[in-house]
């Protein structure tokens, strides 16, 4: 069964350095999406993405952060100078569509950026 | 705005008894309701969605939710619990017409004794 992939697992890194979370939707997919959950708190919404340009992105989805497509595969979130408050489970998923009609969107299993 | 309010952080049952996670929701406009759940080092799965059709809906693994907008409500429930189906579960909606973007409840841990 296809499945989203997320990579790594777990990643540490230091204030003020750049991370890039990495993701491999499932391959007929087009819409893509970054949620995150810090500690002890709601899954939030960050961004949606098609036709390689961003559809929505919430509050929180700030200057550092950027997601890109780089090839036909991946699907990346980039977080620009990390802070602490940025420690959290980074969720990526995918759709067949959205738009008006519900598309069960697809989860990875997370990874867990932890900013020391 | 929408939001969800999941009204029980962590519920408990013995194996083969009633399951019964409780969702109530706002939403300026008709909603779309969902429940997924997430096991240990897995992915969001989701167990069952509702998009204005039947108001009972019936998911997988035997779960099966009510909308009830005069309560504005989407408990899930499952008639008999088995050890698989501890996980965490989260009532998610999304606003017509913004389907791309999914507003999450806090999530309920659910605990199955034998």
């Amino acid at each position: 069964e296809p499945e989203v992939t997320q990579t790594p697992s777990h990643q540490v890194t230091q204030m003020g350095q750049e991370v890039i979370l990495r993701c491999v939707p499932i391959s007929n997919h087009l819409y893509f999406y970054w949620y995150r959950q810090i500690l002890g708190q709601k899954v939030e919404f960050l961004v949606s993405f098609y036709n390689n340009e961003i559809s929505e992105k919430s509050e929180i989805f700030d200057d550092q952060f950027s997601v890109e497509r780089p090839d036909g595969s991946n699907f990346t979130l980039k977080i620009r100078s990390t802070k602490l408050e940025d420690s959290a489970m980074y969720f990526c998923a995918s759709s067949v569509i959205g738009g008006r009609s519900y598309n069960e969107q697809f989860f990875g299993p997370g990874t867990r950026l932890t900013v020391l | 705005a929408q939001s969800v309010t999941q009204l029980d952080s962590h519920v408990s049952v013995s194996e083969g008894t009633p399951v019964l996670l409780r969702c109530n929701y706002s939403s300026s406009y008709s909603p779309s309701l969902f429940w997924y759940v997430q096991h240990p080092n897995k992915g969001l799965q989701l167990l069952l969605k509702y998009t204005s059709a039947a108001t009972l809906v019936k998911g997988i693994n035997g779960f099966e939710a009510e909308f009830k907008k005069s309560e504005t409500s989407f408990h899930l429930t499952k008639p008999s619990a088995h050890m698989s189906d501890a996980a965490e579960y989260f009532c998610v909606v999304s606003v017509s017409g913004s389907a791309r973007q999914l507003t999450f409840g806090s999530g309920t841990q659910l605990t199955v004794l034998p």
